[in-house]
């Protein structure tokens, strides 16, 4: 089974900070998803990569294959940007199986 | 489109009560899965769909039915609900033209009395 850690759990930043959010996973990986939950409300796709480099307005999704590590980055943080980032793996048996295992998630807040 | 729909958005059952998570897509996805996500545990496969016909159980399977009824549609069922149920559950599909990427429901908030 494969194990997602996130960290850190909680993370409180000012406005215009750059954030970093660290997900580690235990064993081979066919693909790493990024995920936003906002207070109360549903959860959204920002990220899928299995190699490399993914960017998408001031969001950065890096990921390391040898090292089994993926970082999330905001550059220029915004209060709007507080939410649940959930980081979740795909098994490298791929196939048309698309199950994830999810980390538990880190809590953003980031204050005006 | 409307993506991934779920009904209902809330609901109350009492302990022994029976109820159907509707869940639907109009994504022509060939994949879907129901999650129940509780505080501090993160998202729990419970069930998933990788095709039409096909179902089969995720991590966290019992006390729960599934029925794949066609592509677009696949419910969850509580027999007999009890209160380790109380979660919020989301549906998600998977499958072409965004081969990999899930897309969520708004989600049910359950709570059992």
């Amino acid at each position: 089974k494969n194990e997602v850690e996130q960290s850190p759990q909680n993370l409180t930043a000012q406005e215009g900070e750059f954030i970093t959010i660290n997900c580690s996973y235990s064993v081979g990986i066919s693909a790493l998803h990024w995920l936003q939950q906002h207070p109360g409300g549903g959860i959204v796709s920002l990220f899928m990569l299995s190699s490399g480099k993914k960017k998408h307005g001031r969001l950065i999704a890096t990921i390391n294959i040898q090292e089994k590590h993926s970082s999330l980055h905001i550059t220029a943080s915004h209060p709007r940007d507080s939410a649940v980032y959930i980081c979740a793996v795909r098994g490298a048996s791929g196939g048309s199986n698309y199950k994830l295992t999810f980390g538990k998630g880190t809590l953003l807040t980031v204050n005006p | 489109n409307a993506g991934v729909t779920q009904t209902p958005k809330f609901q109350v059952l009492k302990t022994g009560q029976s109820m159907t998570l509707q869940c639907a897509q109009d994504m022509n996805h060939n994949s879907m899965y129901w999650y129940r996500q509780d505080p501090g545990m993160g998202l729990r496969l419970i069930y998933y769909s990788a095709s039409e016909g096909t179902t089969d159980k995720g991590e966290v399977p019992n006390g729960y039915n599934v029925s794949r009824l066609n592509k677009r549609e696949f419910s969850l069922r509580l027999e007999s609900a009890a209160p380790s149920q109380t979660s919020v559950y989301f549906c998600a599909s998977a499958g072409s033209p965004h081969i990999g990427e899930q897309f969520f429901g708004p989600g049910t908030r359950l709570t059992v009395l």
